[in-house]
C-alpha cells in the first residue's frame, strides 16, 4: 500500500498567515493527489485535485503544488473559515485509496 | 446537483452485520463509482471500496473477507454489508460519488459496534 505522511499533523496560525501543509508519498504517484478540508461533524471538502487543479468554488487563496513523492498545500492568507483538518489522497493505486493522518489547523 | 444520504442502524452489536444504504438523489447510477469511506472517532480517513453501476466491486484488502457493496439501479441507492463487526468498526460511515477524488459525500452517519 501507498502510505502518506502529513506534516505538520498540527499547526497553530492567524488570520492572514501563509500556511503550507506538506504530504509525502512511500512511491512516485505522479500528480494522482487530492486535498480535502473538513470541519467537525461535517464531510470533508474536496479543495484540490490532481495536486494543482482547484475544485471549482474553492477561493484562489487555496493552492496546490507536487509530483512524484512531495506535495503541498498552500492558503496563502488564512481566513477564519480555514481553520480546519486538512488531508492529503493518492489515487494512483487502488486498492487501496489511501489518506494522510490529517493535520489540524487551529487558531493562535 | 447530486445528494447523497447514508441510512441505517446506528448500534450494531459485535458479531453482528453492519448494513448501510446511501440514497442518491439528483443524479443516476449510472455511470458512476460509489464509494465508502470510514472515520472512527476522533481518527483520520478510511477508504472501504467502492461499487460502479455495473455492480463491479473494488475492497479495502483489510477487509475483504467481511465485505459486500452492491447497487440497485431500480431505486438508485447502493449498499454496504460488513460482516463479523466488532468494536474497531465503530465510525462514522460517508458514501461519496467517485472513484479516485470525491466531490458529492453523504453527511456520513455513525455506527457504534457495542453490545
Amino acid at each position: 500500500d501507498i502510505q502518506m505522511t502529513q506534516s505538520p499533523s498540527s499547526l497553530s496560525a492567524s488570520v492572514g498567515d501563509r500556511v503550507t501543509i506538506t504530504c509525502r508519498a512511500t512511491q512516485s504517484i505522479s500528480n494522482f493527489v487530492n486535498w480535502y478540508q473538513q470541519k467537525p461533524g461535517k464531510a470533508p471538502k474536496l479543495l484540490i485535485y490532481y495536486a494543482s487543479t482547484l475544485q471549482t468554488g474553492v477561493p484562489s487563496r487555496f493552492s496546490g503544488s507536487g509530483s512524484g513523492t512531495h506535495f503541498t498545500l498552500t492558503i496563502s492568507s488564512l481566513q477564519p473559515d480555514d481553520f480546519a483538518t486538512y488531508y492529503c489522497q493518492q489515487s494512483y493505486s487502488s486498492p487501496p485509496i489511501t489518506f494522510g493522518q490529517g493535520t489540524r489547523l487551529d487558531m493562535k | 446537483q447530486v445528494q447523497l444520504q447514508e441510512s441505517g442502524p446506528g448500534l450494531v452489536r459485535p458479531s453482528e452485520t453492519l448494513s448501510l444504504t446511501c440514497k442518491v438523489s439528483g443524479a443516476s447510477i449510472s455511470p458512476y463509482y460509489w464509494t465508502w469511506i470510514r472515520q472512527a472517532p476522533g481518527k483520520g480517513l478510511e477508504w472501504i471500496g467502492y461499487v460502479y453501476h455495473n455492480g463491479d466491486t473494488k475492497y479495502n484488502l483489510s477487509l475483504k473477507s467481511r465485505l459486500t457493496m452492491s447497487v440497485d439501479t431500480s431505486k438508485n441507492d447502493f449498499s454496504l454489508k460488513l460482516t463479523s463487526t466488532t468494536a474497531a468498526d465503530t465510525a462514522v460511515y460517508y458514501c461519496a460519488r467517485g472513484s479516485g477524488n470525491f466531490v458529492s459525500w453523504g453527511q456520513g452517519t455513525l455506527v457504534t459496534v457495542s453490545s
